[in-house]
């Protein structure tokens, strides 16, 4: 089945610095790719979604120069969290699809990221 | 609107009980397309399945198995003999192709806990 890595699996920043999380698929091209944010017990919420080569797109409530997204090739998605704060802790989750028009997602092992 | 409903927020069963995970979904589209998604202890969602609204035939594989029901906007998931390694939360999740984004609008999730 398709493979999507993700790194760093997690990560402890200090508030106030920034942290870039990488997605990749691994044995397919990716169309777009997701990112997810999740809190404990909860269910998934959708942040952005990138299509290579092109701005990402932001749900509403997403501020977009805090979680910067870069969507350099069809094979890797990156997430920065820039000036880290303690709310920003979460598990944040990446997701590709290989086309588009109903697509599965694909999502990575996530990223655990606790801001101190 | 989209939105799913995962109504049970919890279950527990014992080994080799058969179980039922309901979800119900609300759509405006014609074509659009459903999925489960099994995410275990470790966080890592996997991909179940993926259904299209034209194809009302109900699926099985091996213990699993998925009842598509437009008249009633369900699509339910089945898992027969119940095992420990089961227990996971699972997602339903129906397609948005508005504006050619892809997207998936998860459920909130069923926690599915089997006991030995």
């Amino acid at each position: 089945g398709a493979v999507v890595s993700q790194h760093p699996s997690r990560v402890i920043c200090k508030s106030g610095t920034s942290v870039k999380i990488e997605c990749r698929s691994l044995d397919f091209q990716a169309t777009t790719m997701f990112w997810y944010r999740q809190f404990p017990k909860q269910s998934l919420m959708l942040m952005a979604t990138s299509n290579e080569g092109s701005k990402a797109t932001y749900e509403q409530g997403v501020e977009k120069d805090k979680f910067l997204i870069n969507h350099a090739s069809l094979t890797l998605s990156t997430l920065t969290v820039t000036s880290a704060h303690p709310e920003d802790s979460s598990f944040y989750i990446c997701s590709a699809s290989p086309g588009q028009g109903g697509y599965e997602q694909y999502f990575g092992p996530g990223t655990r990221l606790t801001v101190t | 609107a989209q939105k799913v409903t995962q109504a049970q927020t919890e279950i527990s069963v014992v080994e080799k009980e058969d179980v039922t995970l309901d979800c119900v979904y609300e759509t405006r589209d014609t074509t659009y397309y459903l999925f489960w998604y099994k995410q275990p202890p470790s966080g890592e969602l996997v991909f179940l399945i993926r259904r299209n609204s034209f194809d009302e035939q109900n699926e099985i594989s091996g213990r699993y198995s998925w009842n598509f029901q437009k008249s009633t906007s369900s699509f339910n998931f089945t898992i027969t003999a119940s095992q420990v390694v089961d227990s996971a939360v699972y997602f339903c999740a129906l397609s948005d192709l508005s504006y050619n984004t892809d997207k998936l609008i998860f459920g909130t999730g069923t926690r599915l806990q089997v006991f030995p």
